[in-house]
């Protein structure tokens, strides 16, 4: 069964402090997704950004990079010059390519608090 | 289309009575997800389709709950004889599979609360 650990459960920093939000899966597929999504106050959940378990290279999109070590099995996520705005909880989710339908099975969530 | 859209936002309702909700996914999505997140957790999978068949359900579904898709296109979730255990955010995810996309798009959600 799959399952998606998030052991921090919140985070405060300054703004323009680096964060880095800690993520560590279980799967026994071999073709697999990860994903990050961030749910701000507003409630809707936004997605951010998509890994492949076939594609091991770390990528930077703007402030966000992530890195993917399938050896220990992790997909940790970092927000760069962090904003008031990054306030909210950001979700870890994964996908099993032979899951109906690739559901997602998320994490429990990290709040993060950015202050001025 | 601006994205995936979920009517009513907010529900108030009385234990033991039946409510529904609706979802409008993204136009061209074939796909449709249905997850429900209680306070402070992680959504967690309910149902899905492909089109307009239902092709898998959790545990977490009970028989009091009732999903539909008809003509693949919005879909409707029922809770009958509503329970206070019940009260959560119910969240509908659409998206296109194809061989280079895989992620699912979030709409706003429906906060139930059974009193």
């Amino acid at each position: 069964a799959q399952k998606v650990t998030q052991a921090q459960t919140e985070i405060s920093v300054v703004e323009k402090e680096d964060v880095t939000l800690d993520c560590v899966y279980e799967t026994r597929d071999t073709t697999y997704y990860l994903f990050w999504y961030k749910q701000p106050p507003s409630g809707e959940l936004v997605f951010l950004i998509r890994r492949n378990s076939f594609d091991e290279q770390n990528e930077i999109s703007g402030r966000y990079s992530w890195n993917f070590q399938k050896s220990t099995s992790s997909f940790n996520f970092t927000i760069t010059a962090s904003q008031v705005v990054d306030s909210a909880v950001y979700f870890c989710a994964l996908s099993e390519e032979q899951a109906a339908g690739n559901k997602l099975t998320f994490g429990g969530g990290t709040r993060v608090l950015v202050k001025p | 289309d601006t994205g995936v859209s979920q009517n009513p936002r907010h529900k108030i309702t009385k234990r033991g009575q039946n409510v529904t909700f609706r979802c409008d996914p993204i136009s061209e999505h074939n796909r449709l997800y249905w997850y429900r997140q209680t306070l402070g957790q992680g959504p967690e999978f309910l149902t899905y389709f492909q089109n307009e068949a239902q092709l898998e359900k959790s545990r977490l579904l009970s028989d009091r709950f009732s999903a539909e898709r008809p003509k693949g296109s919005f879909s409707t979730l029922e809770i009958q004889r509503t329970e206070q255990g019940d009260s959560a955010m119910y969240l509908c995810a659409s998206s296109l599979r194809t061989v280079t996309a895989y992620e699912q798009y979030f709409g706003p959600g429906t906060r139930l609360t059974v009193t």
